[in-house]
């Protein structure tokens, strides 16, 4: 099946730095990728879409100049959560989808756990 | 705009016993319907999905869930569960015609007793 991978798997970082997270397609093309963000024992809540090479669509009440969304290539999107606070601390996930592997299914990476102190 | 609804937040159950999760989507446009699992510390990973067809939909862990449409309803179910299943498991909804964003459902969270 598709693999997603994404890293890293845990980060702290201190209060007002900037922490990059990757997510790779590793055996496919993601032609769209997913940000949720998941607060503990609450469900996933989609912050981003982005697609290849154009900007990424944020949900509303997400702040874009705080999570930065790159999708350079086919195969990586980065998020970038600027200027962290620890209210900032959560688990986020990335998913990919590609319309060659299937057009309904998302392939979810294993998460990172962000803390900011 | 979608949204899914499962009511609950966590179920327990005897090992053995059967199960069933309860999950409610928005709308009534044509929707694919998915059901998620996590386990404690790990990420998400598909448990079965329906797209089209029949509505009974099974996975190979012995899971099923049923598309009901005049319901709105997508109960997952297992006639005897394992301390295995213990996990996280979240419903999700994504619109046919937009093709585009899947929605997640609250989560319910399934505590086996011995």
């Amino acid at each position: 099946g598709a693999v997603v991978s994404q890293h890293p798997s845990r980060v702290i970082c201190k209060s007002g730095t900037s922490v990059k997270i990757e997510c790779r397609s590793l055996d496919f093309q993601a032609t769209t990728m997913f940000w949720y963000r998941q607060f503990p024992k609450q469900s996933l809540m989609l912050m981003a879409t982005s697609n290849e090479g154009s900007k990424a669509t944020y949900e509303q009440g997400v702040e874009k100049d705080k999570f930065l969304i790159n999708h350079a290539s086919l195969t990586l999107s980065t998020l970038t959560v600027t200027s962290a606070h620890p209210e900032d601390s959560s688990f986020y996930i990335c998913s990919a989808r590609s319309s060659r592997v299937s057009n309904t299914e998302a392939f979810f990476g294993q998460g990172t756990r962000l803390t900011v102190v | 705009a979608q949204s899914v609804t499962q009511l609950d937040s966590q179920v327990p159950v005897f090992e053995e016993a059967p199960v069933e999760l309860r999950c409610n989507y928005s709308s009534s446009v044509s929707v694919y319907l998915f059901w998620y699992v996590q386990y404690p510390n790990q990420g998400l990973q598909l448990l079965l999905k329906y797209l089209s067809g029949s509505t009974l939909v099974e996975s190979i862990n012995g899971f099923e869930a049923e598309f009901n449409k005049s319901q709105t309803s997508f109960h997952l179910r297992k006639p005897s569960v394992h301390i295995s299943d213990t996990a996280e498991y979240f419903c999700a909804v994504s619109d046919q015609n937009r093709d585009d964003k899947i929605i997640f459902g609250k989560g319910t969270r399934l505590h086996i007793l011995p």
